[in-house]
């Protein structure tokens, strides 16, 4: 059973670029999260979702950012017109439920850098 | 807002030695807390706490939960360079989807 898949590992797009990021969650998980780590700091909740549907996305900046899990393939987290400030690492979660029983499985992040 | 706060921001020991992470929080409707070892990439689940005074163990690493104090603490006995990593905690509420987490003890382990 792979574990949360995403892709690619690290991306470089200059500013103004558009960057899709790709999370395949584990085999029988229906529910996505995203999350973002910037260096020397936690990771910050960004968007959840489940399959067709955006569940919360509190986390999410208005402008610029959008995600989505389609019924078939991967979830995808789009940034369009890349700043130097999105430049961190994107990492992806799920689980088969709500974490409120569960723990959540990480992918291997994406390292984003906007230059 | 929900807040979770992690100390010491770094630490540096020597194989062998015993520490304590300590992470403490704030927030709305708890439902669990979890602990997270972050090496160079994924975060790895090591220990979810929904009950106050019950210890999990899982090798030489244990946790434990406080829930009138909010905080949890994190041990590991005898520690190995292969410890090295950054110790993320987070807290799940029952009102949102989302993990809180603090931002992390960096936990270097020397020879």
């Amino acid at each position: 059973n792979a574990g949360v898949m995403q892709n690619p590992r690290h991306l470089v797009r200059r500013r103004g670029q558009e960057a899709r990021l790709r999370c395949s969650p584990m085999k029988g998980h229906s529910h996505v999260y995203w999350y973002r780590q910037l260096p020397e700091e936690g990771l910050k909740f960004m968007v959840y979702l489940q399959k067709e549907n955006i569940i919360d996305e509190s986390g999410m900046p208005k402008e610029r950012f959008s995600a989505e899990f389609p019924k078939e393939g991967p979830s995808i987290l789009r940034i369009q017109q890349v700043v130097r400030g999105d430049s961190a690492a994107y990492f992806c979660a799920s689980s088969p439920g709500r974490p409120m029983n569960t723990e959540a499985f990480f992918g291997q992040g994406t390292r984003l850098t906007v230059v | 807002e929900d807040k979770v706060v992690q100390s010491p921001l770094s630490l540096v020991v020597h194989e062998g030695d015993t520490v304590t992470l300590n992470c403490s929080y704030e927030v709305t409707n708890f439902r669990s807390l979890l602990w997270y070892k972050q090496e160079k990439k994924a975060p790895t689940f090591l220990f979810m706490l929904t009950s106050s005074g019950i210890e999990k163990k899982s090798g030489r690493l244990s946790s434990i939960l406080d829930k009138k104090e909010l905080f949890s603490i994190l041990n590991i006995t005898a520690t190995q360079t292969g410890d090295s990593a950054i110790y993320l905690c987070a807290v799940h509420t029952g009102t949102a989807s989302k993990l809180t987490f603090g931002t992390g003890t960096r936990l270097q382990v020397t020879l």
